[in-house]
């Protein structure tokens, strides 16, 4: 098992570009999500997915979109980056929403220039 | 959602001290789970505690959920130096679909 992979491992955008983080889970999980981390300010969650077709919005998901059209994938995208989401996001999976332990996988680093 | 308040937000210990983080929060809690996130890695799973009161330890890792329901504890006893990183706590939000996290205490251990 594979766990949760991200890809890029780290990535330098300049602002107003977009670009997708790549998810994946090879644990046929239910429930995956997306944090962003910054220095002080602990995991914040942005976005997550109970099941394949079902998304919702966590703590800051503006200038974030999801889907979920297969079990084991569930891309980021930033539509138009900014300075402001410059940070870590790290990619998680549990076997469900409820009570269950996240995996997480290794993070993205993204600089937004 | 509800929030976690986790303190200290740094501890410097000495190998060999015992160490303490506390996660409060001013509603009752469903359950709490604590991640370790080693630096430059990412937050592993530690434990989950759900009952009023219980206790579970890891080998030198004591895991408290207060009768409350409303804080938690991780004491470490003689800390190592692979016990440095930053220990998270996380609430199950009232809908049940998301976890807070608190913004974690991070943990030095000189030798």
């Amino acid at each position: 098992n594979a766990g949760v992979t991200q890809t890029p491992k780290f990535q330098v955008l300049k602002t107003g570009q977009s670009m997708t983080l790549q998810c994946a889970q090879d644990m046929n999980h239910e429930y995956m999500s997306w944090y962003r981390q910054d220095p002080g300010m602990g995991l914040r969650l942005i976005h997550y997915s109970v099941g394949a077709g079902i998304t919702d919005q966590g703590e800051v998901p503006n200038g974030y979109n999801v889907s979920r059209s297969t079990t084991e994938d569930f891309p980021l995208r930033l539509l138009s980056a900014a300075p402001s989401q410059t940070s870590v996001y790290f990619c998680a999976s549990s076997y469900s929403a409820r009570g269950y332990e996240q995996y997480f996988g290794p993070g993205t680093r993204l600089t937004v220039t | 959602g509800q929030q976690v308040m986790q303190i200290p937000q740094y501890q410097h210990v000495q190998e060999g001290e015992d160490f303490t983080t506390y996660c409060n929060s001013s509603t009752t809690l469903s359950n709490i789970q604590w991640y370790k996130q080693r630096p430059g890695g990412h937050p592993v799973f530690l434990i989950q505690l759900v009952k009023s009161g219980e206790v579970k330890k890891q080998k030198r890792l004591t895991f408290q959920f207060g009768e409350a329901k409303k804080n938690s504890s991780l004491h470490i006893t003689a800390t190592q130096t692979t016990d440095v990183g930053t220990y998270f706590c996380a609430d199950l939000s009232n809908s049940g679909y998301a976890l807070n996290f608190g913004k974690g205490t991070s943990l030095l251990v000189t030798p």
